[in-house]
This record gives structure tokens, C-alpha cells and sequence, in this order.
């Protein structure tokens, strides 16, 4: 069974950059033609998708936040990484990484990390 | 893309149904019959509990259905049980690759 695990500093200050790191076990991220996001939630609110990767290097962002996000994939270490620019307050959310059902790009999202809490705060 | 229209709250008493809709557009739902649903529990991760439409992952009870129309979505659940209690979003496949998440709607059971 895949398990995801996400990474990063819990604190970032307004204007810098937010990084975040999905380790994947239990499978390697370059088989099949799975799909891997980075999905996050303000607290007390919902679900927004920020983007996705495939093994191939082919990604896909949420047109509100692509000029800020950038997702990338270490095949050599099984993770995938978020890189998000330019952070406000409005950043601050609970960050998931997951892994789509299937190795079609409809699949959903269906595996999911437990969350990691990132603050944006001076 | 916008997020997709759900009601912000539902509920029922145990043993009764209950329908969340989502709403979107021609571009989203209307588009494609790529719509899937999650439950999600206080301080959890979401859990799929619905995929294209109307099909069900390992281990979810048939308990909850799909359906769509043009370009609104539903989720029914029946037999409400107080574990049911929780929030469920829906997502479509969008274009360009992309997807696109409800607002959310929390469900009650009385």
C-alpha cells in the first residue's frame, strides 16, 4: 500500500518562498503513469487542488496560483516537491500531497499524506 | 477555474437520506464524467468515497451513490449513520488538465 509523508518547515515568513517535499513508500513514484498533487485547506475551510506531476516531468497548476507554484519530482529519492513564492497570509493552510487511483489523468486523487501545517507569519 | 457550487450544510436523522449537490459549469462537470467525492473527518486527510460519478473504491459501502445531470452533481447518502457525520467535497476534471474542487458541505445527522 502507498503511504505519503510531507515535509517542510512549519513557519515561513510573508514575501519567501514555501517548500514542502512528499516522501512516497511503498511504491516507486516512477512506475506507471500514476499522478502526484499537492492539494491544501485553510483552517475551517475547503479543499483547493494547487497542481500536479507526473514521472514524466509533465505538470498541471491551478490557474490562480501558477505564476507562484512550482511542483517537481526526484525520481532517485521517491519524493515530489511544492515550491510556493511570494507567500502571503493567505498561504497559511494544511498542505496534503497524494497519488491518483489510477495511471489515467482522470483519476482522482486518492491517497493522501496526513497533512503538514504551514504558518505564514513575520 | 471557479470552485464548484455545494450547499454549506445538510443534515438528516439516522436511517434517512440525504442528497448534497454540486454545482458547476460546462467546462467542469457538465464536460466530463470525471466527478469524485470525499469524506473528510475532523483533522483528517480526505478519503475518496466516490469516483466517476458514481463508482466506488475498495471498501466504501454502497451506502453512498452517484448521479449527475448536466452540470450539477449528487451525493446521496442513505441509511444515515452517526459515523456519516462529516464534510464532504466534490472535485471535477476540468480542462487543461486541471481540477477543481467544491466548496464543501457539512453533514449532520440529527
Amino acid at each position: 500500500q502507498v503511504q505519503l509523508q510531507e515535509s517542510g518547515p512549519g513557519l515561513v515568513k510573508p514575501s519567501q518562498t514555501l517548500s514542502l517535499t512528499c516522501t512516497v513508500s511503498g511504491g516507486s513514484i516512477s512506475s506507471g503513469t500514476y499522478y502526484w498533487s499537492w492539494i491544501r485547506q485553510p483552517a475551517g475551510k475547503g479543499l483547493e487542488w494547487i497542481g500536479r506531476i507526473f514521472a514524466s516531468g509533465t505538470t498541471n497548476y491551478n490557474a490562480s496560483l501558477k505564476s507562484r507554484v512550482t511542483i517537481s519530482i526526484d525520481t532517485s529519492r521517491n519524493q515530489f516537491s511544492l515550491r510556493l513564492n511570494s507567500v502571503t497570509a493567505a498561504d497559511t493552510a494544511v498542505y496534503y500531497c497524494a497519488r491518483s487511483r489510477g495511471t489515467s489523468g482522470f483519476d482522482p486523487p486518492e491517497y493522501w499524506g496526513q497533512g503538514d501545517l504551514v504558518s505564514v507569519s513575520s | 477555474q471557479s470552485a464548484l457550487t455545494q450547499p454549506p450544510s445538510a443534515s438528516g436523522s439516522p436511517g434517512q437520506s440525504v442528497t448534497i449537490s454540486c454545482t458547476g459549469t460546462s467546462s467542469d462537470v457538465g464536460g466530463y464524467d470525471f466527478v469524485s467525492w470525499y469524506q473528510q473527518h475532523p483533522g483528517k486527510a480526505p478519503k475518496l468515497i466516490l469516483y466517476e460519478v458514481r463508482k466506488w473504491p475498495s471498501g466504501v459501502p454502497d451506502r453512498f451513490s452517484g448521479s449527475k445531470s448536466g452540470n450539477t452533481a449528487s451525493l446521496t447518502v442513505s441509511g444515515l449513520q452517526a459515523e456519516d457525520e462529516a464534510d464532504y467535497y466534490c472535485i471535477s476534471y476540468a480542462t487543461s488538465g486541471n481540477w477543481v474542487f467544491g466548496g464543501g458541505t457539512k453533514l449532520t445527522v440529527l
